[in-house]
């Protein structure tokens, strides 16, 4: 059974510091890892999806990494703003069964001025 | 707008009604999905439907009968609710294992 876990569960930073949250799994049968952001109320925003065969991936201010060989994934935020304040969650899809996700528990990262 | 878009944002029932979620894509995905966030905000897979069939119930119980009369539709129809079905449900779609893409969600409230 595939079980996520993100650290920290809860982190706030002031403007301007360069993060990481870091997602693990249990199972490294993985086809790919997606991070999502979950903004108050409202519904998930797919960041960025890295393949089974990729190391990393890059979006603007956001990297994300992964190594499947020890179960692996950080999100890296550089120069954060207060905008950037959200939940962060990490997904994995498990073996064949088209694209069931398995979501970690989430980081809720706060930005202050 | 391409997009996943679910209704209503918002229900508040009593124990023990009948009610229904709808949920559209319009991204021509082929498969599509029903994700449960508990208070917690811990979210579990609860279907999945690929091309109009069931590929996922994941130990969900029977009160809840999901329906796809096409590939861009998956419905939640949800009986006799309970106070513990209170949780904001969330539609999803994806082609084939990638890139799912997220309703914003119903927030379903049972008193």
């Amino acid at each position: 059974k595939q079980e996520v876990t993100q650290i920290p569960a809860a982190l706030s930073v002031p403007e301007g510091e360069n993060l990481v949250l870091n997602c693990s799994f249990t199972d490294s049968a993985i086809y790919n890892l997606q991070w999502f952001r979950q903004d108050p109320g409202k519904g998930l925003t797919s960041l960025l999806l890295i393949q089974s065969s990729q190391r990393e991936q890059t979006s603007g201010r956001l990297n994300a990494s992964l190594d499947k060989s020890s179960g692996r994934s950080t999100l890296y935020i550089a120069a954060s703003q207060p905008g950037d304040s959200a939940t962060y969650l990490c997904a994995v899809p498990r073996g064949t069964s088209y694209g069931k996700l398995t979501f970690g528990q989430g980081t809720i990262l706060t930005v202050h001025p | 707008d391409t997009a996943v878009s679910q209704t209503p944002k918002y229900l508040v029932t009593q124990m023990g009604n009948d009610k229904s979620i709808k949920c559209e894509q319009n991204l021509g995905h082929d498969t599509m999905y029903w994700y449960k966030q508990d208070s917690k905000k811990f979210l579990k897979i609860m279907f999945s439907y690929n091309n109009k069939e069931l590929i996922i119930n994941e130990t969900v119980p029977n009160r809840f009968s999901p329906k796809s009369p096409d590939k861009a539709h998956l419905n939640l129809h949800i009986n006799s609710l309970e106070l513990g079905d209170s949780a904001v449900y969330f539609c999803a779609s994806s082609r084939d294992r990638v890139l799912h893409t997220f309703g914003s969600g119903t927030r379903l409230t049972v008193v």
